[in-house]
């Protein structure tokens, strides 16, 4: 147990549903990270927050994706209108700053879009 | 793109050492290499991370070459749980890492 928590681990849904999934970080990080993985692949980054705010987010996050950090604390992630294509593990991950790159990971969402 | 390559998989005999290797030659002279794993079923898990020196902790041993354009991460007696894929990612970034497809190494009985 790393101390992140992805919630749910599992999410199965319909083509054109929306999603949400939620992250909690370890409690004393600052930064807190999106990154999705499909199969074969290493993860890709997709968004990071420092505190609430959301600094950066990569072209894979199309504009039916939203990401959240309200009180930077727990993050969530939403996905409008999904497609097949967004079937993946979605993974959240947290880091103090200044020690970036030694990041915390989740064991991730599964998402299956039918 | 990740900036360094890594082969696709390796073997190793439970008990034996585990010698991992990744090729960064594009890498810059400030940034550092990290190394990170991904059992089956979980998220990526933290290793090590070396600049120039070579690095030891519980986990594992980090061994850079002097030009720095490569490393060995070295797993000194694998068992059966170190069955996962191994990152090598340099650390380009502050914010992000680029993960590659890795190395799939499977511990063997």
């Amino acid at each position: 147990d790393t101390g992140v928590s992805q919630d749910p681990r599992h999410k199965i849904t319909k083509r054109g549903q929306n999603v949400t999934f939620r992250c909690d970080p370890i409690s004393e990080h600052n930064r807190l990270y999106w990154y999705r993985q499909t199969l074969g692949q290493g993860p890709e980054f997709l968004t990071y927050f420092q505190n609430e705010a959301q600094l950066e987010k990569s072209r894979l996050l199309s504009d039916r994706f939203s990401a959240e950090r309200p009180k930077g604390s727990f993050s969530t992630l939403e996905i409008q209108r999904t497609e097949q294509g967004d079937s993946a593990m979605y993974l959240c991950a947290s880091s103090l700053a200044g020690v970036e790159n030694i990041q915390y990971f989740g064991a991730g969402t599964r998402l299956s879009v039918l | 793109d990740a900036k360094t390559t890594q082969p696709p998989s390796m073997d190793c005999a439970e008990g034996r050492a585990a010698n991992l290797p990744c090729n960064h030659s594009t890498i810059s002279g400030n940034e550092y290499v990290y190394w990170y794993r991904q059992i089956h079923s979980q998220g990526p898990q933290y290793i090590i991370h070396g600049l120039k020196n070579n690095e030891t902790n519980e986990m594992a041993s980090l061994i850079i070459t002097e030009d720095r354009k490569s490393s060995t991460l070295i797993l000194p007696h694998a068992t059966l749980r170190d069955t996962a894929v191994y990152y090598c990612i340099d650390g380009g970034s502050n914010y992000k890492l680029t993960f590659g497809k890795g190395t799939l190494l499977t511990v063997n009985p």
